[in-house]
């Protein structure tokens, strides 16, 4: 069965700080996607990547990076040089081939708090 | 730009009664879908529709949930007979064609059942 494991509850970082959230995913597909949401106080999910699973490559993009590995089942984003905009949950969520990849499962999130 | 828009963003219900809520997805989307968000917790899947089809519905959504979608554009997602534990975030999101695109969230009806 799928799953989405995000251990951190909450964390607290002051600004320009880097931080690391941790996604740790179960699947018995091959073939899936991940994705990591951002949910700000407003309450609006907001997209910020989806990766394959043929893809291991990491991603940068801006003050965001994401390293997915296959041999631990994580898929974790950092944020480097934190800003108080950030402060949000974050979600990670995986669908499966055998769904269609249609339906996204979710973690329980992490909140974020930076302070200035 | 015109995202995905739900109303209404708040409801409050007396436990028994019935509720409606609308959803408009992307224009050009024709993929919808409905979550329910608890507090401290993830989205969890409710169902989905491709144009007009309701293809999954998963076993969250019991007898007293209704979804339809009927001209392949909005979406009504209706609760019967509420009960204090149908108190949630209910959102609905789109993507487009292809078969592992994006979901687009509207931002959510929040319902509170007294």
């Amino acid at each position: 069965a799928q799953k989405v494991t995000q251990a951190q509850t909450e964390i607290s970082v002051v600004e320009k700080e880097d931080v690391t959230l941790d996604c740790v995913y179960e699947t018995r597909d091959t073939t899936y996607y991940l994705f990591w949401y951002k949910q700000p106080p407003s309450g609006e999910l907001v997209f910020l990547i989806r990766r394959n699973s043929f893809d291991e490559q990491n991603e940068i993009s801006g003050r965001y990076s994401w390293n997915f590995q296959k041999s631990t089942s994580s898929f974790n984003f950092t944020i480097t040089a934190s800003q108080v905009v950030d402060s949000a949950v974050y979600f990670c969520a995986l669908s499966e081939v055998n769904t269609g990849f249609q339906k996204l499962v979710f973690g329980t999130g992490t909140r974020l708090l930076v302070s200035p | 730009d015109t995202g995905v828009s739900q109303d209404p963003r708040h409801k409050i219900t007396k436990r028994g009664q019935n509720v409606t809520f609308r959803c408009d997805p992307i224009s050009e989307h024709n993929r919808l879908y409905w979550y329910r968000q608890t507090l401290g917790q993830g989205p969890e899947f409710l169902t989905y529709f491709q144009n007009e089809a309701q293809l999954e519905k998963s076993r969250l959504l019991s007898d007293r949930f209704s979804a339809e979608r009927p001209k392949g554009s909005f979406s009504t997602l209706e609760i019967q007979r509420t009960e204090q534990g149908d108190s949630a975030m209910y959102l609905c999101a789109s993507s487009g064609r292809g078969s592992y695109n994006e979901q687009f969230f509207g931002p959510g009806t929040r319902l509170t059942v007294l």
